[in-house]
């Protein structure tokens, strides 16, 4: 089994104001590290396939970051809008099954 | 909208009914999921096809029972189910599964309440 953990759980930030939050997955195995942005009531949408140590990748005000020898993942969201409100799921990929996912991080923006 | 279509959005059935769920893509991706999603908790991969061919079943009972007809269609067979399988069962396809580091789509999902 394979242990993919994100924190925090949940997190509620004002409009303006940028966060974090952190997947932790094996350091063996590697092959590729998914993020997701799951809003309700629609399909989880790709963010990024992370795939080398040291890896960062951005779309708009969102950024990741790839550690693969302590098995760790940064997201960062500059300046949050109401419309990131969602859950932000990260997925590892060993490449030979398919993707154990994380619970998840729930980001709620108050405007 | 979603590059992947699920119907039914939503599906009540009784335990000893029959009915499928149906997964559509027209991406020319060659490998298609299904997974299953309890509330607050992450998908959980149920089936893989890869080129029409069922390659992963992750132990998954018999009631469910998958099947890919074509490149483009995934279906998900139910037959007598349990409450507990009460879910989201969400479809998802990548370009090739295992290679290239793509990232799967996702439908939206059929929300599914058993009896």
């Amino acid at each position: 089994i394979l242990n993919v953990e994100q924190s925090p759980q949940s997190l509620h930030v004002q409009e303006g104001d940028s966060t974090n939050f952190t997947c932790s997955f094996p350091s063996s195995n590697f092959y590729a590290l998914h993020w997701y942005r799951w809003e309700t009531a629609k399909s989880p949408e790709a963010l990024f396939v992370m795939t080398l140590n040291g890896d960062e990748k951005k779309k708009g005000r969102i950024s990741a970051t790839l550690n693969t020898k302590e098995g760790y993942s940064y997201l960062y969201i500059k300046g949050s809008q109401p419309e990131d409100s969602a859950t932000y799921l990260c997925a590892f990929d060993t490449g030979r099954r398919a993707l154990t996912f994380g619970s998840g991080t729930r980001l709620q923006v108050q405007p | 909208d979603t590059e992947v279509t699920q119907t039914p959005k939503h599906l009540v059935m009784g335990m000893t009914n029959k009915k499928s769920l149906k997964c559509e893509q027209h991406m020319g991706h060659r490998a298609m999921y299904w997974y299953k999603q309890k509330a607050k908790k992450p998908p959980e991969l149920m089936f893989v096809y890869s080129y029409e061919k069922l390659s992963i079943n992750e132990s998954v009972p018999s009631r469910f029972s998958p099947e890919c007809p074509n490149s483009s269609l995934l279906n998900l067979h139910l037959h007598a189910l349990q409450p507990e399988d009460s879910a989201l069962y969400l479809c998802a396809s990548s370009q090739e599964h295992g290679r290239g580091h793509q990232p799967q789509h996702f439908g939206d999902g059929t929300r599914l309440s058993i009896l």
